[in-house]
């Protein structure tokens, strides 16, 4: 079965460093993986995903995630946090085939102090 | 940019009423899921829905749980009699086809039991 573990269930940044928000997973084949964020009271909305090719991918906002096959991780980072960044932040695995549910982490809540 | 829409954004019921969440995924999608998140809690996947059957069910989807979708645009969740326990934000997710595809989120249905 997959899972997947965010293991800091609360960072404080401030406004201006760089981030890094941790994800490993566990799956028997190539994973899909997924970052996506939560800001109060709104959706789940997509910062990024991998699925094959480059390990390092690209997102909205500025986001970057790496996937590393052999530390079975997919840890988000960010040059320079915003103000506007302050969200909760979930990794998830996907399962191949059409179907595809998505198993989430239980979240990581980003603080952003000025 | 198409989004995925769901009514009532917050519905409060009664404990041992039924209730119908109600969802219009995006428009050439053709998988359609559910999943919800209890206060606190992460994410979790309930249904998956497929040519008009279910295709994979969480142990949560239990048999006061039903999905339909009874016109070419809506996507609806049924529960039948409702426990305190339902309490928890349902989101509803659609994707258009193939593995590698992306689930959209909807901004969720908050259900309050009383």
């Amino acid at each position: 079965a997959q899972s997947v573990t965010q293991p800091d269930i609360h960072i404080t940044v401030s406004e201006g460093a760089s981030l890094e928000l941790r994800c490993n997973y566990s799956y028997g084949a190539t994973p899909y993986l997924f970052w996506y964020v939560q800001s109060p009271g709104q959706g789940l909305q997509l910062l990024l995903k991998y699925f094959s090719g480059d390990t390092l991918v690209q997102g909205i906002k500025g986001f970057e995630a790496e996937f590393k096959r052999s530390q079975s991780s997919f840890n988000l980072r960010k040059p320079s946090v915003h103000w506007s960044d302050a969200a909760e932040y979930f990794c998830a695995v996907g399962a191949g085939g059409g179907y595809q549910k998505v198993t989430f982490g239980t979240g990581t809540k980003l603080q952003v102090i000025p | 940019e198409p989004e995925v829409t769901q009514t009532p954004s917050h519905q409060v019921t009664q404990m041992g009423q039924e209730v119908i969440l109600r969802c219009v995924p995006i428009s050439n999608h053709l998988y359609f899921y559910w999943y919800r998140q209890i206060l606190g809690q992460k994410v979790e996947f309930l249904v998956s829905f497929y040519n008009n059957e279910i295709s994979e069910k969480s142990e949560i989807f239990d048999d006061q749980f039903s999905v339909e979708r009874p016109d070419g645009s809506n996507f609806t969740l049924k529960i039948r009699s409702t426990k305190l326990e339902d309490s928890a934000m349902y989101f509803c997710a659609s994707k258009r086809s193939g593995s590698t595809d992306t689930q959209y989120f909807g901004p969720g249905t908050r259900l309050t039991v009383l």
